[in-house]
Parts: structure tokens; C-alpha cells; sequence
């Protein structure tokens, strides 16, 4: 079964700092890997898409990385604003388009 | 708009009526997926369809919810005889594999 964590479960940085969001899971065989924000009572916004042969991709200030290998994927956020206060999800699809989620980060951006 | 819709994004029920709602895919998309967020949580897999066939149910869908996506193009979820634990957001998403896309919810209240 897949297990998919997020670490630290809370953040908060003042603005401007360059953070980095943890999703590490236990099993690599993967198609794909997205990652989302969730505003508060608001559906999934997807961020950023990494497929399972590619090891990261780049959108604006995001930038993901892949590493199926140590099970691991991290969401880098350079420059943070006010406006990126949200939680984000890592979201895994595996064999029989099986989708996990994971526990999500809650990062808050002081002005 | 040719994102995922869902339809109504808020409903407020008496305990033990009947509701349902509607997720328009994006054209196209063969795969859609229904997901129940209870607050501070994330999103819980429920039922998954490729095309009209129904491929996968979570066993938190108990007999008291049903879901259709009848011509395989919009889907509708039922729950009958509400309960107040039903109160969550409810989440459709469409994929044409491999990146998913979510629509913005149904925010179910049951008083």
C-alpha cells in the first residue's frame, strides 16, 4: 500500500525566504507525481506535473524534484509572497491509475 | 470556462434528505474521479470511472451513496438519508492520464 508523508505538516516563513516542501513515499513504482495548493474551502489548483521518467520541472518561482529511487520529492518555492499561503498537496498516481494523496503542508507567508 | 465544474459548489441539507451532485469533466477526459475532504484532512479516495464503467469504489462509500457517469461524459454522486458525518467537501476530478484536474467542490453541510 502506498503511504505517502509530508513534512513539516506547518510552516510558517517570513516573505522573501526561499523554502523547500518535503513528500517522501514508500512505493517507487509511480507514473506520475503533481503537486497542488489548496486555499482554504477551495478545490485543488495543480502546480506542477513530473512524470515518471523525468526528474523535476520548473514553473515560475517552482521548481519539483523526483527521486524515485529514495522515494522522495521535493517542492522548492524561491522568493515567497503573502499571496502562496495555502497547503500543498503531493499527489501520486500509481499502478491501476491509483491516486494517494499525501498528509499536505500548510505554508503560511508573513508579509 | 473549460475546466472541471461541479454543481452546486455549496448545500445545505436536513439530516436524512436525499442530494446529489453533478461533475462535468473536461471534454475528452476518460477518467474522473470523486474525492470527500473532511476539514483539516486530505481529500479521501470514494469511486473512480473510466468512461461509463465504474473500475473502483473506496469502502467509505457505503450503500448510501451512489455514483453514475451514465453516457461517460458527466457524473453524478447521491447520498441518500444524510447523516452529519456526510458534511465535507466533495472533490471530482477528470484526468486524460496523465495529470489530473480538479474541480473547485461541493461543500455539503447536513444540520
Amino acid at each position: 500500500k502506498q503511504e505517502v508523508t509530508q513534512i513539516p505538516a506547518a510552516l510558517s516563513v517570513p516573505e522573501g525566504e526561499n523554502l523547500v516542501l518535503n513528500c517522501s513515499f514508500t512505493d517507487s513504482a509511480i507514473y506520475n507525481l503533481q503537486w497542488f495548493r489548496q486555499d482554504p474551502g477551495k478545490g485543488l489548483t495543480s502546480l506542477l506535473l513530473i512524470q515518471s521518467s523525468q526528474r523535476e520541472q520548473t514553473s515560475g518561482r517552482l521548481n519539483a524534484s523526483l527521486d524515485k529511487s529514495s522515494g522522495r520529492s521535493t517542492l522548492y518555492i524561491a522568493a515567497s509572497q503573502p499571496g502562496d499561503s495555502a497547503t500543498y498537496l503531493c499527489v501520486l498516481v500509481g499502478g491501476y491509475q491509483k491516486v494517494t494523496f499525501g498528509t499536505g503542508t500548510k505554508l503560511q507567508v508573513i508579509p | 470556462d473549460t475546466g472541471v465544474s461541479q454543481n452546486p459548489r455549496h448545500k445545505i441539507t436536513k439530516r436524512g434528505q436525499n442530494v446529489t451532485f453533478r461533475c462535468d469533466p473536461i471534454s475528452e477526459h476518460n477518467r474522473l474521479y470523486w474525492y470527500r475532504q473532511t476539514l483539516g484532512q486530505g481529500p479521501e479516495f470514494l469511486t473512480y470511472f473510466q468512461n461509463e464503467a465504474q473500475l473502483e469504489k473506496s469502502r467509505l462509500l457505503s450503500d448510501r451513496f451512489s455514483a453514475e457517469r451514465p453516457k461517460g461524459s458527466f457524473s453524478t454522486l447521491e447520498i441518500q438519508r444524510t447523516e452529519q458525518g456526510d458534511s465535507a467537501m466533495y472533490l471530482c476530478a477528470s484526468s486524460p492520464n496523465p495529470e489530473a484536474f480538479f474541480g473547485q467542490g461541493t461543500r455539503l453541510t447536513v444540520v
